[in-house]
C-alpha cells in the first residue's frame, strides 16, 4: 500500500530533550516536506526537500533540523524542544512538481507532540 | 508571500442539505493550483478536490464541487447532499510552481442529523 508513515504518533517530552520524528514514504517520491498544524493557523511548512541531500527552509524553520540521506526518509529533528513547539506535525511527499502527477502531496497520519 | 483566508471558522449544515465553504487567496502568480483538504477526527489529511488555475472549468468530484473565480481570487467548496461523514475540518490550500503549499486557517463543518 502506497503510504507515508510517521513515528511516533504521540510524544510527550520535556524542554531541552532532543527528539526525532521519523517520516518514510514508499512511493519513490523525490519531494518531501514537514508541516506543523496549530489552531486557527492551518498547516505551515517547516522544511522541504526536493531530493536526496537537498533541503530548504519553509515558513517556520526556527528550532528544527532535517536531513535527507535516503530518498524514502526525511526525519525531523528538534535539538532543544521548547513549549512553543507543541503542535501537530505532518510529513508529506510528492513527485517532482511540474511533472505529470507531481501536483498532489500525500500526507502522513500526523504526530502529536507536547513539550512540557 | 501568498496568503489564504478562510473567513468561516465554523459552519453547520443539516444532513442532505447543501453547504458552501469560502476561501480567498492572494497571489501575483498566474499559474498555480488550489486544493480543498478534509481533516476528520482521525487527523488524516484527505484531498477532496483540486483545481488548476489555467482551467476555466470548475472541478467536480461526486458531491463536491468548486466555484473558482480567478479574477476575484476566490475558491469556494460546495458540498451537496451533506452526510454525517462530511463532518470535519476543511482546509483550503494554494500551491505555487515551487510546490510550497500555503493553507488557510480551516473551517470546522458540523453536520446535523
Amino acid at each position: 500500500e502506497a503510504q507515508v508513515t510517521q513515528n511516533p504518533r504521540y510524544l510527550i517530552t520535556v524542554t531541552g530533550k532532543k527528539l526525532t520524528v521519523t517520516c518514510s514514504q514508499n512511493m519513490n517520491h523525490e519531494y518531501m516536506s514537514w508541516y506543523r498544524q496549530d489552531p486557527g493557523l492551518g498547516l505551515r511548512q517547516i522544511y522541504y526537500s526536493m531530493n536526496v541531500e537537498v533541503t530548504d527552509k519553509g515558513d517556520v524553520p526556527e528550532g528544527y533540523k532535517v536531513s535527507r540521506k535516503e530518498k524514502r526518509n526525511f526525519p525531523l529533528i528538534l535539538e532543544s524542544p521548547s513549549p512553543n513547539q507543541t503542535s501537530l506535525y505532518f510529513c508529506a511527499s510528492s513527485l517532482i512538481p511540474g511533472l505529470a502527477g507531481g501536483m498532489e502531496q500525500f500526507f502522513g497520519p500526523g504526530t502529536r507532540l507536547t513539550v512540557l | 508571500a501568498q496568503t489564504v483566508t478562510q473567513s468561516q471558522p465554523e459552519m453547520s449544515v443539516q444532513e442532505a442539505e447543501t453547504v458552501t465553504l469560502s476561501c480567498t487567496y492572494d497571489t501575483s502568480e498566474s499559474d498555480y493550483y488550489l486544493f480543498w483538504y478534509k481533516q476528520p477526527p482521525s487527523r488524516q489529511m484527505i484531498l477532496v478536490i483540486r483545481q488548476e488555475a489555467y482551467k476555466q472549468q470548475n472541478a467536480t468530484e461526486n458531491r463536491f464541487s468548486v466555484n473558482f473565480q480567478k479574477a476575484a481570487k476566490s475558491f469556494s467548496l460546495k458540498i451537496s447532499d451533506s452526510q454525517l461523514g462530511d463532518a470535519a475540518m476543511y482546509f483550503c490550500a494554494y500551491k505555487d510552481a515551487g510546490n510550497m503549499l500555503t493553507f488557510g486557517g480551516g473551517t470546522r463543518l458540523m453536520v446535523k442529523p
